[in-house]
């Protein structure tokens, strides 16, 4: 079946703005993950989804981003008021299940430039 | 807190030749899973390889192999055959008692021709 997907590829907006990243994962996959990387880093976790279970929202770097998933598959990533430390990219990412064990399939990412 | 670190930021390799990416890890679970991932330009994060810590046995997939040495908390892995498209960022990770990966700050591949 089709892969995880996300949308836009790319975003450019002016500091100040509020943005939506989009992402939807592979159709069963009760698990969805978002990640940022930034420029010459690894990945640094932001937020994770599992079916109806509260979000584990630890990695999300200010109350400036918050996220969401509707009827347990799409997710949207929100950052309001966009800084230009917010640039990296955006990458999500799915599994079958919770468990540590399981792989985690990623998207193409979102690059997101402020300027 | 568990730690992934690759030490070689940047590595080059001949088409055909064989490389080795480094990677140790920090973990303090007994049960827990290594993984190592590409990222070509195109972005999209492409699971290579996956080694169970019980196994002793160390994973292979086709040209693409790990060196695990549970003892020395090291996780390398070979890439046999260089071929143009092997050319990416390379990232390790682990997972051990939760969800969450730890990536390392990864290798960047070049093959040269």
């Amino acid at each position: 079946g089709a892969g995880v997907s996300q949308s836009p590829s790319n975003k450019v907006t002016e500091k100040g703005k509020d943005v939506e990243l989009r992402c939807d994962p592979i159709s069963g996959h009760t698990a969805l993950y978002w990640y940022r990387q930034s420029l010459g880093q690894g990945l640094e976790f932001l937020i994770y989804f599992q079916g109806n279970s509260a979000p584990d929202k630890s990695g999300l770097p200010s109350d400036r981003f918050s996220a969401e998933r509707t009827g347990g598959s799409v997710s949207t990533l929100t950052i309001q008021r966009t800084q230009q430390e917010d640039s990296a990219v955006y990458l999500c990412a799915s599994s079958s299940d919770y468990l540590s064990t399981d792989t985690q399939y990623f998207g193409p990412g979102t690059r997101l430039t402020v300027l | 807190a568990q730690t992934v670190t690759q030490s070689q930021p940047e590595m080059s390799v001949q088409e055909a030749e064989t490389v080795t990416l480094s990677c140790t890890y920090d973990t303090s679970e007994n049960n827990y899973y290594l993984f190592w991932y590409k990222q070509p330009p195109s972005r999209q994060m492409i699971l290579v390889i996956r080694q169970e810590a019980y196994k002793q046995q160390n994973a292979t997939e086709n040209r693409f192999s790990v060196n695990f040495q549970k003892a020395a908390k090291s996780f390398s892995l070979k890439i046999s055959d260089s071929q143009l498209g092997d050319t990416a960022m390379y990232f390790c990770a682990s997972s051990s008692g939760t969800y969450k990966y730890i990536f390392g700050t990864g290798t960047r591949l070049k093959v040269l021709a």
